[in-house]
């Protein structure tokens, strides 16, 4: 079955600095690539994906990039803040539908 | 819309008692997930269904039934509770394709 790893686990930044996790997967067949992000106490909510036709995408400060030859796309996030402040999931969807995500990084900007 | 929405938000269960958390989405999607969330081990799929009168494990599926009871219903049930199974529990929906899962508001559990 599908495994995807995160890292890192941890990050901390400074406020207006870049951010950037990494995800790789192991099914070639997963097509969709979906970023949720997790405040403290909150449901998972999207904050970008990406579709395996697609080698890049940007929204504002966040952007995706996904490499289908290495398996493994990144997140990144510019000028952060501290609302930018949560754990982020990388996620991947295989052709049967399922859904696998990473374990996680948590991620501290500090003011 | 509601989205989705998961019965109940806190549960605390004796090691043996058998529960159902419920789950209903009215997106009209054709994909749910069970997932459960344990600290520093991310969101493990329990079991999900790709479709209405489908089910299928996930990574972490001992101990635990599903039931997809209709298109916008899919139930989880706890048999016998362990304390192993303290746990948040997260139920979402997608519909088919390449598109988001939304998530409900999460079920705390704990076993004692």
């Amino acid at each position: 079955g599908e495994n995807v790893e995160q890292h890192p686990s941890t990050l901390s930044v400074q406020e207006g600095d870049s951010a950037v996790i990494k995800c790789t997967y192991s099914d070639s067949a997963s097509n969709y690539f979906p970023w949720y992000k997790q405040e403290l106490g909150k449901r998972p909510q999207l904050i970008i994906d990406i579709r395996s036709n697609v080698g890049e995408k940007k929204d504002q400060r966040i952007a995706v990039t996904l490499n289908k030859t290495a398996k493994h796309f990144s997140l990144h996030i510019t000028e952060t803040q501290p609302e930018d402040s949560a754990v982020y999931f990388c996620a991947a969807r295989g052709s049967n539908y399922k859904l696998t995500f990473g374990k996680g990084t948590l991620l501290t900007v500090n003011p | 819309n509601a989205g989705v929405t998961q019965t109940p938000k806190f549960q605390v269960l004796k090691t043996g008692q058998s529960m159902t958390l419920q789950c209903a989405q009215d997106m009209n999607h054709n994909s749910m997930y069970w997932y459960r969330q344990d600290p520093g081990m991310g969101l493990r799929l329990i079991y999900y269904s790709a479709s209405e009168g489908t089910t299928d494990k996930g990574e972490v599926p001992n101990g635990y039934n599903v039931s997809r009871l209709n298109k916008r219903e899919f139930s989880l049930r706890l048999e016998s509770a362990a304390p192993s199974q303290t746990s948040v529990y997260f139920c979402a929906s997608s519909d088919s394709g390449d598109t988001e899962a939304f998530f409900g508001q999460g079920t705390r559990l704990t076993v004692v």
